[in-house]
């Protein structure tokens, strides 16, 4: 158990609908990662929050947004969900320091299924 | 943008045997990471390497940072049925760029009893 926790551990939804993915960090770390994995394009990096300010961000879409919170969880909010948003979202945290020590402990990630 | 080329794709080893896999970049990296990830689990971090040519081992994984910065391999010792999985590299890029970490396409091991 990585200290990572992400609800819904699934969720079927269908095309352009909204759904919203929650994390809560380990405690302590004020990092929060967000990535998509789908099986042509493997674990790609989304994007990053640090203490509740956005500090990085990768191939994530238009439609997408997130958000993390003062107690330090963060939401992914998916809008006009296409079939290839279906895939696996996982959260990351770190302690958030930067440099080379920040290490990531992932969740156990939500399955989002779009018909 | 940065790629990580992780080989091989799959093995399909039998129980006992030593495993070896790699990945290189074109880019330099701060860290070095190796996980493992389940079927419908999350990775799951197995050794983090932070200084060009550590070596550190976790039980019967040993992995090493390169000298070069540019790559990095893990190997399992003695492998069991229960080292089969899906192992990802990742290399965190050096301090000033993004926290976010590149990832391998994955190593996909099995283990014959």
């Amino acid at each position: 158990d990585s200290g990572v926790t992400q609800t819904p551990k699934h969720l079927i939804t269908a095309t352009g609908q909204r759904v919203t993915l929650r994390c809560s960090p380990r405690s302590g770390d004020l990092s929060v990662y967000w990535y998509q994995q789908s099986l042509d394009q493997g674990l790609q990096f989304l994007i990053q929050y640090y203490n509740g300010e956005e500090r990085a961000k990768g191939n994530i879409l238009e439609r997408f947004s997130a958000q993390q919170f003062p107690d330090l969880h963060s939401e992914l909010n998916l809008s006009s969900l296409e079939l290839g948003d279906s895939a696996l979202y996982f959260c990351a945290s770190s302690v958030g320091v930067r440099g080379g020590t920040d290490t990531q402990y992932f969740g156990p990630g939500t399955r989002l299924t779009v018909l | 943008g940065q790629q990580l080329n992780q080989s091989p794709q799959s093995m399909f080893i039998q129980e006992g045997e030593d495993v070896s896999m790699n990945c290189t970049s074109s880019s330099i990296f701060n860290t070095w990471l190796w996980y493992k990830q389940d079927p419908g689990e999350g990775p799951v971090l197995l050794i983090a390497l932070y200084k060009a040519g550590e070596l550190t081992s976790n039980g019967r994984l040993t992995a090493q940072f390169g000298i070069t910065r540019k790559d990095s391999f893990l190997n399992i010792s003695a492998s069991i049925p229960s080292d089969v999985g899906i192992y990802f590299c990742a290399g965190q890029l050096p301090e000033g760029s993004q926290g976010n970490l590149i990832f391998g396409k994955g190593t996909k091991l099995s283990v014959k009893p």
